[in-house]
């Protein structure tokens, strides 16, 4: 049963530049999470997300970041016009049920601005 | 939710036990104590959870007093793979809460041989 997925596992971008990253939950998983950790930090909540609904994006930055999760296929983390900022690495996390606080974390994706 | 405190770092040896205690004053009532293990340049691990005594896994053991003030995750016997950063997290356990896990700055736990 494979866990979590993220690709890519690393990725590089210059300013101004879009970042798109995808995460696929594990198989029967139908919410999502997107966190941040930025170096030498604690990850932070940015958006949770079910099957064609933002449920909560409360720790998204509001402009240049979107989230969506469609009925087929991965759930996609955008950034837009990526700053220096933004480097930083980026996990998805999904759960079943209503175990919330038990989240299967993806090996993260790794993103650079240059 | 509640706030969370824990050590920066801890230092270890093989073979020891080691317990990271975490202190949360504020906790509420429908709040749950979660911990997460974290290895460098991968995602977050599920180690153990518990609401109030004690619970064991194949892992660790969490400890928690009666006033829930703060909890103690306990390693037995150690070994250089546990080097790794822990998390405490607490917060209510369901929809209410939208699930969003709040980390703090974690505990680096550096085993030595």
């Amino acid at each position: 049963n494979a866990g979590v997925m993220q690709n890519p596992r690393h990725l590089v971008r210059r300013r101004g530049q879009e970042a798109r990253l995808r995460c696929s939950p594990m198989k029967g998983h139908s919410h999502v999470y997107w966190y941040r950790q930025l170096p030498e930090e604690g990850l932070k909540f940015m958006v949770y997300l079910q099957k064609e609904n933002i449920i909560d994006e409360s720790g998204m930055p509001k402009e240049r970041f979107s989230a969506e999760f469609p009925k087929e296929g991965p759930s996609i983390l955008r950034i837009q016009q990526v700053v220096r900022g933004d480097s930083a690495a980026y996990f998805c996390a999904s759960f079943m049920g209503d175990k919330y606080n038990e989240q299967f974390f993806g090996p993260g994706t790794r993103l650079t601005v240059l | 939710l509640a706030k969370t405190t824990q050590p920066i770092s801890m230092d270890s040896y093989e073979g020891q036990e080691v317990n990271i205690t975490c202190s949360h004053n504020n906790i509420a009532t429908n709040d749950y104590i979660t911990w997460y293990q974290q290895f460098p340049s991968q995602g977050p691990r599920f180690i153990i959870q518990g609401y109030k005594t004690k619970v064991t896994n194949e892992v660790a053991s969490l400890f928690i007093p009666a006033d829930r003030k703060s909890s103690t995750l306990s390693l037995p016997r150690v070994s250089l793979s546990d080097t790794a950063v822990y998390y405490c997290l607490v917060g209510p356990h369901g929809s209410s809460n939208t699930g969003k896990l709040i980390f703090g700055q974690g505990t680096t736990l550096q085993v030595k041989p």
